[in-house]
């Protein structure tokens, strides 16, 4: 079955700190990869897309993912954190092929808590 | 731009009653979806919609009913309510051909 891994459920860090939560996806074909990031409260957001091309992407807000297809993995990254990074962080996969409906499979996703 | 709007915002009710949620996109999406949000366990597809007139069953679809009453709206009807049906529900539309799904702001429902 398709799914999605996020290895990191609970992450505190200081500010400025370095950041990188993992993401591995399980899928033989092409996938369409996302992050999402919901803060205390509101819905979710994108972060950043990955569907072809430079499999370094940059997003918003400093953020930016690798993709490395022979490790099926997709992580996030940012060079130094800040206190308003507090938020929790998903991972999603969008299978690509004649049957697909855009039906995101989300990863279980991870608390990030960044101390002042 | 208003995006995907649900009501209500908060919802408690008791074990065996009924509701809905509503659902309406304004960016001419042709797809929706409706998730719920569990902690420890990401959120998980109730049901879809690829297209008006069509729904279809994701990965948690028993005790819930949906309609999609146009393009716009897509509700998500809770029969007889259980407390295992306690979560956050959101709804999302895109243009289902591997775009971003686009979140609205979501429901926090209680069953007690």
């Amino acid at each position: 079955a398709q799914s999605v891994s996020q290895h990191n459920h609970h992450v505190i860090l200081s500010e400025a700190a370095s950041l990188e939560l993992g993401c591995n996806y399980s899928y033989g074909g092409t996938v369409n990869l996302f992050w999402y990031v919901q803060y205390p409260g509101q819905h979710l957001q994108l972060l950043l897309k990955y569907f072809s091309g430079d499999p370094l992407v940059k997003g918003i807000k400093g953020f930016e993912a690798e993709f490395i297809k022979s490790k099926f993995s997709f992580n996030l990254r940012k060079p130094s954190v800040q206190w308003s990074d507090t938020a929790e962080y998903f991972c999603a996969a969008l299978p690509r092929g004649s049957s697909n409906t855009g039906k995101l499979i989300f990863g279980q996703g991870t608390t990030l808590q960044v101390k002042p | 731009n208003a995006g995907v709007t649900q009501t209500p915002k908060f919802q408690v009710l008791k074990t065996g009653q009924s509701m809905t949620l509503q659902c309406a996109q304004d960016m001419n999406h042709n797809s929706m979806y409706w998730y719920r949000q569990d902690p420890g366990m990401g959120l998980r597809l109730i049901y879809y919609s690829a297209s008006e007139g069509t729904t279809d069953k994701g990965e948690v679809p028993n005790g819930y009913n949906v309609s999609r009453l146009n393009k716009r709206e897509f509700s998500l009807r809770l029969e007889s309510a259980a407390p295992s049906q306690t979560s956050v529900y959101f709804c999302a539309s895109g243009t289902g051909v591997g775009t971003e799904a686009f979140f609205g702001q979501g429901t926090r429902l209680t069953v007690v």
